[in-house]
């Protein structure tokens, strides 16, 4: 079946610093590949997505590339700011299931330091 | 995108009680989902709420437990039945029009179980 694998938190950066969380995936189809975005207390945001390979995804300075031939959706980011404290799910929708749910992965914690 | 609208935020309830929690969009979407977040975890999926018909449920998660309606394409209700402390957890759902458009999620509902 389908599934994510974010690299392991909890990450901890000062602020400026250069970020990157790893996220692969397997899907039996050519999925669509999301970042979501969960601040403390609150829902899921969705930061930004990418639906089919070389797509480059991004919002608020974030980036993401879909390589299909690496099977990876890596967020990075060039200077973090405090703010962009949260914790961070790759997941992924594979267009070929019939229900079409997001399949997520654990969730990396990111505190980001003044 | 769409916006959700659910409630109740959060809620303390005791044992073998149930509680419905309501999600309204602000349009007209083709999917719905429920999803549960344990503390520090991520999501998972519980049951794609199908308008006019059974939602789909997952394995691990019965109808008898988590009833759902969604009786037309912008409202859909949870129900967590005969409450035990394990059900402690945030309670989200989500929804979608297209798989490419992403996926909204609603603020979530943070129910503690005493």
């Amino acid at each position: 079946g389908d599934s994510v694998t974010q690299m392991e938190g909890p990450v901890t950066l000062s602020e400026e610093a250069f970020l990157t969380i790893n996220c692969t995936y397997t899907a039996t189809g050519y999925p669509s590949l999301f970042w979501y975005v969960q601040y403390p207390g609150e829902g899921l945001q969705l930061l930004l997505k990418a639906t089919k390979a070389d797509d480059k995804g991004s919002n608020k300075g974030f980036e993401a590339t879909y390589r299909k031939e690496t099977t990876s959706f890596h967020l990075e980011k060039g200077s973090v700011q405090v703010s962009d404290s949260a914790v961070y799910f790759c997941a992924l929708s594979d267009q070929n299931g019939s229900a079409r749910q997001l399949t997520f992965g654990s969730g990396t914690q990111l505190t980001v330091l003044p | 995108s769409a916006v959700i609208s659910q409630k109740p935020s959060r809620d303390i309830c005791q044992r073998g009680t149930s509680l419905t929690i309501q999600c309204q969009v602000d349009s007209q979407v083709t999917m719905m989902f429920w999803y549960r977040q344990q503390p520090g975890q991520s999501l998972t999926l519980i049951a794609t709420a199908n308008q006019g018909s059974e939602a789909t449920y997952e394995s691990g998660f019965v109808i008898d437990k988590f009833p759902i309606s969604r009786p037309n394409l912008t409202f859909s209700t949870l129900t967590v039945s005969n409450m035990s402390p394990e059900d402690s957890s945030i309670y989200l759902c989500s929804a979608s029009r297209q798989t490419n458009y992403g996926y909204t999620f609603g603020s979530g509902t943070r129910l503690t179980v005493v």
